[in-house]
């Protein structure tokens, strides 16, 4: 069975750091695109960033390049994402997503459960 | 970047209605564009793919068209588990994605 577990979540102060991660099982992880995917309560989805099977490309949305850092490591099967300078905004459910690719098209599929970032004093 | 639009934000039906949602592109994104469907404090799930390529295991009452800028999600008869909130999604931009902002489906 193909799944994705996310871990790492949790209640942080503004302006700190926190580093997520997500564990794949029953799929080949380093033949993926890998994505993670936020949530803020009650609000819409968000995309944050998208890195390559190797690792050597990573894309990210405007408004957190340069605070958010996704990487992986094939070895451990594992996605991460480096978020520092945290802000309230920053609040959110937090999904890592396998992208799946056919034929120039891509989607997400499957999602992991999520964990939940609280930024606040 | 490519802004997507969903109409309506939330709509009222009952079980057995035939349910139409729309997505609409700021610009054309040719047919990469995906649904998903998310019930309360669960993960989205995968619908439709390439705009109208039906994800396996999700059942036949579910249905995607569209090109270009315009696309629609259909719900042929509604049923009890299909009251969640629908997102479309594009996958034109070279692997900078965007939601729109989904589609609340409630029983009337």
């Amino acid at each position: 069975e193909v799944q994705l577990v996310e871990s790492g979540g949790g209640l942080v102060q503004p302006g700190g750091s926190l580093r997520l991660s997500c564990e794949a099982s029953g799929f080949t992880f380093s033949n993926y695109w890998m994505s993670w995917v936020r949530q803020a309560p009650g609000k819409g989805l968000e995309w944050v960033a998208n890195i390559k099977h190797d690792g050597s490309e990573k894309y990210y949305v405007d408004s957190m390049k340069g605070r958010f850092t996704i990487s992986r490591d094939n070895a451990k099967n594992s996605l991460f994402l480096q978020m520092i300078s945290l802000g309230a905004e920053d609040t959110a459910v937090y999904y890592c997503a396998r992208v799946q690719s056919s034929a120039f098209h891509n989607w997400f599929d499957p999602w992991g459960q999520g964990t939940l970032v609280t930024v606040s004093s | 970047d490519i802004q997507m639009t969903q109409s309506p934000s939330s709509l009222s039906a009952s079980v057995g209605d035939r349910v139409t949602i729309t997505c609409r592109a700021s610009q054309s994104i040719s047919t990469d564009l995906n649904w998903y469907q998310q019930r309360p404090g669960k993960a989205p799930k995968l619908l439709i793919y390439a705009a109208s390529s039906l994800q396996s295991g999700v059942p036949s009452r579910f249905s995607g068209s569209g090109s270009g800028t315009d696309f629609t999600l259909t719900i042929s008869s509604l049923q009890p588990e299909d009251f969640a909130t629908y997102y479309c999604q594009q996958s034109y931009s070279t692997l900078t994605w965007t939601f729109g902002q989904g589609t609340k489906v409630v029983i009337k």
